[in-house]
């Protein structure tokens, strides 16, 4: 069974610092997909980004990179110079290869409060 | 601007009322689906459907059940309803193939007195 594991319930960090989210997960698939969503306190969750499990490569947008790791099961997500409103909670997601459905596991989240 | 809808952003019911949520997506998209989301627990997949009239169980279907008659629209329904369905729900949608991005509504938090 898959498993996605946030050990960070909560992180506090002060405007401008440098934070990393960290995801860890758990499949027997050799092809999987990983995203990362953002739930603003609208409640409304927001796509960030999906990488697939032949693909280690690094990636950057913006202030937003995101570590993948084979060798560990990782997926960690930094968030550079850290805003207010980054302030969010962020859910890390594992999907299966299938072939209809495209069912998402997801982790329990790490609620990121940005402070002045 | 692409939209998931869901027909009430705050709803409270009674126990053992018949609880529709609706849900309506403008994109076009094959799959649907409904989850619920509880502090410390995060999302968990209640049902799903990659088609019309098709639906699959999650992870935790037991209390639900759900309703597929037009591709836009995918509803869920609580037959009998319970106070431990006290809960956020979110319907999303997502094209067919690959594991794609999926497209959230802004919730329904559901009380059960």
């Amino acid at each position: 069974a898959q498993k996605v594991t946030q050990a960070q319930t909560e992180i506090s960090v002060v405007e401008k610092e440098d934070v990393t989210l960290d995801c860890v997960y758990e499949t027997r698939d050799t092809t999987y997909y990983l995203f990362w969503y953002k739930q603003p306190p609208s409640g409304e969750l927001v796509f960030l980004i999906r990488r697939n499990s032949f693909d280690e490569q690094n990636e950057i947008s913006g202030r937003y990179s995101w570590n993948f790791q084979k060798s560990t099961s990782s997926f960690n997500f930094t968030i550079t110079a850290s805003q207010v409103v980054d302030s969010a909670v962020y859910f890390c997601a594992l999907s299966e290869d299938t072939g209809g459905g495209n069912k998402l596991t997801f982790g329990t989240g790490t609620q990121l409060k940005v402070e002045l | 601007d692409v939209k998931v809808t869901q027909s009430s952003r705050y709803l409270v019911k009674r126990t053992g009322e018949k609880v529709f949520l609706e849900c309506v997506q403008d994109m076009d998209h094959e799959n649907m689906f409904w989850y619920r989301q509880d502090p410390g627990l995060g999302l968990r997949l209640i049902y799903f459907s990659y088609d019309v009239k098709m639906k699959e169980k999650g992870d935790i279907p037991e209390g639900y059940s759900v309703s597929r008659e037009k591709k836009e629209r995918f509803s869920l329904i609580l037959e009998s309803a319970s106070t431990n369905q006290t809960s956020m729900y979110l319907c999303a949608s997502s094209n067919a193939g690959g594991p794609n991005e999926q497209f959230f509504g802004p919730g329904t938090r559901l009380t059960v007195l």
